[in-house]
């Protein structure tokens, strides 16, 4: 069976600093790999998608990717209050499929 | 309109009732799909569609039943649902493929099952 893991948390850190969120998939044939952030009473957002091995920015976000060890990290630089929310790492599996399996989330607090 | 609308917001409805839950996608996604998202629990999925036909089917009891009538359009029929059926139901599209996991999620339709 397909499993994302996450530690559920909650990941509290300062405003500002920098915010470090790990997943890990069993999968080892896995392309495609995707953050969502969901705010309490909201819907997931994609955030990021990360497709090959290495470092991926996008503004304060930065998406990393191991395949060789199979984890996949989010980090969020200069974290701010707003950025308080579950991240959700979602893994799309090999052999054709495209539908996602999605981790229980990383609750995240940044307390000013 | 863009984006993912879903319809009703929020429902409630007792067990002998029977209710559908509406989505539709503006973004020319050819898959879509329903979630169930339950308090302190991840997202389990419940049914795909990809150009029309029904491609995952984890399961889920015959009280809830799919309907893709097009590619922008997809229902969920409930009946007879039981008091642990209450949850928010995410609808989702995305393009299929590679590209496949980078879905776009609906605002969600909480049901409270009485």
């Amino acid at each position: 069976q397909k499993e994302v893991e996450q530690n559920s948390g909650p990941l509290s850190v300062p405003e500002g600093a920098i915010a470090s969120l790990n997943c890990t998939y069993s999968d080892r044939g896995s392309q495609s790999f995707f953050w969502y952030r969901q705010y309490s009473g909201k819907s997931p957002e994609l955030i990021m998608s990360i497709y090959s091995n290495g470092d991926k920015e996008d503004g304060r976000f930065t998406a990393q990717l191991n395949k060789a060890s199979q984890y996949v990290s989010l980090l969020i630089r200069d974290s701010q209050p707003s950025d308080s929310a579950t991240y959700l790492c979602a893994v799309s599996p090999s052999g054709g499929s495209y539908i996602p399996t999605f981790g229980r989330g990383t609750s995240l607090i940044v307390h000013p | 309109e863009t984006g993912v609308t879903q319809t009703p917001r929020h429902l409630v409805m007792g067990m002998t009732n029977k209710k559908s839950l509406k989505c539709e996608q503006h973004l020319g996604h050819n898959a879509m799909y329903w979630y169930k998202q339950s308090a302190k629990k991840p997202l389990e999925l419940m049914f795909v569609y990809s150009l029309e036909e029904r491609v995952e089917n984890n399961s889920v009891p015959s009280r809830f039943s799919p309907e893709c009538p097009n590619s922008s359009h997809l229902f969920l029929h409930l009946h007879t649902l039981q008091p642990e059926d209450s949850a928010l139901y995410l609808c989702a599209s995305s393009l299929s493929g590679q590209l496949g996991g980078e879905l776009f999620f609906g605002e969600g339709s909480r049901l409270t099952v009485l």
